[in-house]
């Protein structure tokens, strides 16, 4: 069974850009959520879709945004893109959503803004 | 605040010791903890559900829970080199959205 696929793996922008994250679930997987990971925030909730309705959000500006298209697979978007964006993003797939399931995490993109 | 605490940033302990690293929680949830080794996504170790309050998990490491403490320590008996790595305990937050809420994170170093 495939794991979960994050593309590109390396992105390098300029502040003021806008970037496209992808995120291709296990298959089966209808829950996708994304962290962002840096050093000194640690790992942040981004949001959670669940068959293509967003379903928590977690506190990051509007700038940040995604969906998730009918096959599960997920994208996010960044806007304007600042220098403090840059940071690893995670995605995690999960069959649902509960107080007991546990997620499976892609290699994650690097976002360097310079 | 809802928090999950793991006070250590890096434990060095010797190949073939015992291992601890620490986590502790205050956020209504079931802890898990999680690996990450360098340039990857994190991989899942093992779960607290209900029942015993001592887990097994992958690649034989194990956590113990307690209640009334609200933790959930990682252990393995005997080390490895190839343990070291980036340890994250983290609990899914039930208060309705389910996301994890992590910890900051422990370094393992396991010298040889």
């Amino acid at each position: 069974k495939a794991g979960v696929t994050q593309t590109p793996r390396y992105l390098i922008k300029t502040r003021g850009q806008q970037v496209t994250l992808s995120c291709s679930p296990i298959s089966g997987h209808r829950s996708v959520s994304w962290y962002q990971q840096t050093p000194g925030q640690g790992l942040q909730f981004l949001f959670e879709y669940f068959s293509e309705t967003q379903r928590n959000k977690g506190n990051f500006p509007g700038r940040f945004s995604g969906r998730q298209f009918s096959n599960s697979r997920s994208e996010m978007n960044v806007s304007t893109l600042e220098l403090g964006d840059s940071a690893l993003y995670l995605c995690a797939s999960s069959p649902a959503t509960s107080r007991n399931t546990e997620a499976f995490f892609g290699q994650g993109t690097r976002l360097t803004v310079v | 605040a809802q928090s999950v605490a793991q006070p250590e940033d890096q434990v060095n302990v010797a190949e073939g010791n015992p291992l601890t690293v620490k986590c502790t929680y205050s956020v209504s949830g079931n802890p898990f903890w999680y690996v990450q080794y360098p340039n990857r996504g994190l991989q899942f170790l093992l779960k607290y559900i209900t029942g015993d309050n001592l887990v097994k998990g992958s690649y034989g490491f194990e956590a113990e829970f307690n209640k009334s403490q609200t933790s959930f320590h990682l252990k393995k008996p005997s080390a490895l080199v190839s343990d070291s790595a980036l340890y994250f305990c983290a609990v899914r937050d039930t208060s309705g959205t389910y996301k994890y809420i992590f910890g900051t994170g422990t370094r393992l170093k396991v010298l040889a």
